[in-house]
């Protein structure tokens, strides 16, 4: 199982510019979630999906869209991206909100 | 909403040293998990630990649910053990709250 993958790994956008942040899982898990980590910040939660075709959003969802067509795959889009959405982007899985969390290796994200 | 709150927030110590860190939330909660982020950004589930204890080699946690708090244990420090170590919980809806996180430092 390669878990949970994320792609790009790092990103440079320009303040405006859109972009997608890839997320995939193999484990057949239900539930996943993406967070954002700041510095000297814990995660707070953008937005979670408990199933394909049910979104719902986090603390902190304002800029940011996301679907879930698959069990798969789960993608963040940035519509228009502002130097505020500079960080380090995680996302999650696991079989419920109850059970153990799986992360992705992270997506570093740079708004210019 | 439920807090969390994690401490201490930073942590250096000798190698060979044995560590506590705590997690205090506010509320009841129905699931705690403890996570390691090591120097390279990956997180790592530790524990599943809604109550109780466990362990898993130099490291246990115990979580007293009705005292609302969870420890960390860390015994035998190493180097590999640096990074930052995050609790969550859930509380009713589908999310979990992270604490702010503790930075241990292990010296060689």
């Amino acid at each position: 199982n390669a878990g949970v993958t994320q792609t790009p790994k790092f990103q440079v956008l320009k303040t405006g510019q859109s972009m997608t942040l890839q997320c995939a899982q193999d484990m057949n898990h239900e539930y996943m979630s993406w967070y954002r980590q700041d510095p000297g910040m814990g995660l707070r939660l953008i937005h979670y999906s408990v199933g394909a075709g049910i979104t719902d959003q986090g603390e902190v969802p304002n800029g940011y869209n996301v679907s879930r067509s698959t069990t798969e795959d789960f993608p963040l889009r940035l519509l228009s991206a502002a130097p505020s959405q500079t960080s380090v982007y995680f996302c999650a899985s696991s079989y419920s909100i109850l059970d153990t969390q799986y992360f992705g290796p992270g997506t570093r994200l740079t708004v210019l | 909403g439920i807090q969390v709150e994690q401490s201490p927030p930073d942590l250096i110590l000798q190698e060979g040293a044995n560590s506590t860190l705590r997690c205090n939330f506010s509320d009841s909660v129905n699931n705690l998990q403890w996570f390691h982020q090591n120097p390279w950004g990956q997180l790592i589930n530790l524990f599943y630990i809604p109550s109780g204890t466990k362990q898993n080699g130099r490291l246990s946690a115990t979580t007293v649910a009705t005292e609302r708090y969870s420890l960390l244990y860390i015994s035998s420090s190493q180097t590999t053990d640096s990074g930052v170590y995050f609790c969550a919980v859930h509380q009713g809806a589908q999310k979990l709250v992270f604490g702010q996180g503790t930075r241990l430092t292990i010296n060689p």
